[in-house]
């Protein structure tokens, strides 16, 4: 079974552009979660989908949003880039959500300059 | 303070040692997570616990939800060990159709460098 993948891999913007990030979860996986990863911060929650549907949401500027479609693929985008948004990218997915066994992409590396 | 603190934040090791890492907690968790991430950025989830002890060959991972505590043990540290281990705490929240929802928030990370 294909594992989550994530495109594009490496990405590069300027500041005031906006990104689409693309999250393939594994087959028959219907929870996405989205993460962002900093030196500084490490870790952080973005946002949960299930069918379709925001579950939950961490504390991130509305710049921050995404969406599922009904093949459960998922995208984040993100709007008025800033500096502070270079970061590691990485969705998850699972069957029913945070609550059981999350299988990682390998992450879309965000530069902004 | 962060919900979720890690110690320590580097480890460097010999091959062959036994190793801990810890992880504590201070809010109310429903289970927690132990992630491997390697150099590159791949996260792999080793163990997610609830209560008692999980072990996966030399992996060892055990959580006290009285004292907010979780240790992961390494038996027999290899240098195919090396990685950052981050611990993550499932948070339930309410939701007001009446049931729950969960995030995940996570540590800073532990740095484990096992040498030959």
């Amino acid at each position: 079974k294909a594992g989550v993948t994530q495109t594009p891999r490496y990405l590069i913007k300027t500041r005031g552009q906006q990104v689409t990030l693309s999250c393939s979860p594994i087959s028959g996986h219907r929870s996405v979660s989205w993460y962002q990863q900093t030196p500084g911060q490490g870790l952080q929650f973005l946002f949960e989908y299930f069918s379709e549907t925001q579950r939950n949401k961490g504390n991130f500027p509305g710049r921050f949003s995404g969406r599922q479609f009904s093949n459960s693929r998922s995208e984040m985008n993100v709007s008025t880039l800033e500096l502070g948004d270079s970061a590691l990218y990485l969705c998850a997915s699972s069957w029913t959500g945070v609550g059981e066994t999350q299988y990682f992409g390998p992450g879309t590396r965000l530069l902004v300059l | 303070k962060n919900e979720v603190e890690q110690s320590p934040q580097n480890l460097t090791a010999q091959e062959g040692e036994f190793i801990t890492i810890n992880c504590s907690y201070s809010v109310g968790i429903s289970a927690l997570h132990w992630l491997q991430q390697h150099p590159g950025g791949g996260i792999v989830s080793l163990f997610m616990l609830s209560s008692g002890k999980k072990k996966h060959g030399r992996l060892i991972a055990t959580i006290n939800i009285q004292e907010k505590h979780s240790s992961l043990h390494i038996t027999a540290s290899h240098p195919r060990d090396s990685a950052v281990y981050i611990c993550a705490v499932r948070i339930a929240k309410l939701i007001s159709s009446g049931g729950s929802n969960y995030k995940l928030t996570f540590g800073k990370g532990t740095l484990l460098t096992v040498n030959p």
